[in-house]
């Protein structure tokens, strides 16, 4: 069965911290996303993975970075946390164009 | 850039209604498209699907939708909603061009409420 985990259901985070979110799936993916979700937004992208350390931009990448050193793996960092970057955060992979993205089960961030 | 909307936020409607949710997209050209549903607690998971053949697309637990490439619409439909269709329903589109890559465009969601 296709498995994306995250690696926190919930987590509280001060301004200014470092925050990794961490995502991983077994299905042998080559591309991978991050997307928060917020009411009334639906899901933007912000960064997303076609292969091993290659990376690119999403819709709203600012204040964030990424990692991707292997392929079953994609990480997600919040440099400085802020208040305004409190939100759900949803990783999914995908096996390509033709395909359905799988979504793991998200990180509900909040930065105080 | 593609975009998507949907045209409600919220639904609220009781057991045995019908159910349509709205769903257009900016871009001209081929798409893929797709209906995704969060059940409260839950995972996204994919309802239905479009890529290309027959317009009118059945998925999952009695939903289906129908591509009208002159209306740049991908409608939800569901003759007789339960309430165990609470959920928030996203429309996703993902233009086959190669600047769009391999990343989908989610409209807003709707939030669907089902009264027993």
């Amino acid at each position: 069965d296709v498995k994306v985990t995250q690696s926190s259901r919930y987590l509280v985070k001060r301004t200014g911290e470092k925050v990794f979110l961490e995502c991983v799936q077994d299905m042998d993916h080559e591309n991978m996303f991050w997307y928060r979700q917020d009411p009334g937004l639906g899901l933007r992208l912000i960064y997303f993975s076609y292969d091993v350390k290659m990376k690119e931009k999403g819709d709203i990448p600012e204040g964030y970075s990424v990692s991707r050193e292997k392929k079953e793996r994609f990480s997600l960092i919040l440099e400085s946390a802020s208040t305004n970057q409190t939100s759900m955060y949803l990783c999914a992979s995908y096996q390509g164009r033709g395909y359905e993205q799988y979504f793991g089960p998200g990180t509900r961030l909040t930065v105080t | 850039a593609q975009s998507v909307s949907q045209h409600n936020h919220h639904v609220i409607l009781s057991e045995a209604a019908s159910l349509e949710l709205g769903c257009n997209y900016s871009y001209g050209g081929t798409v893929n498209l797709f209906w995704y549903v969060q059940y409260p607690g839950q995972h996204l998971q994919l309802l239905l699907k479009y890529f290309s053949g027959d317009p009118l697309v059945k998925g999952i637990k009695g939903f289906e939708a129908e591509f009208i490439k002159s209306k740049f619409s991908f409608n939800l439909r569901k003759p007789s909603v339960q309430w165990s269709d609470t959920a928030e329903y996203f429309c996703a589109v993902n233009a086959l061009i190669k600047a769009a890559g391999n990343k989908l465009t989610f409209g807003g969601g709707t939030r669907v409420l089902v009264k027993p």
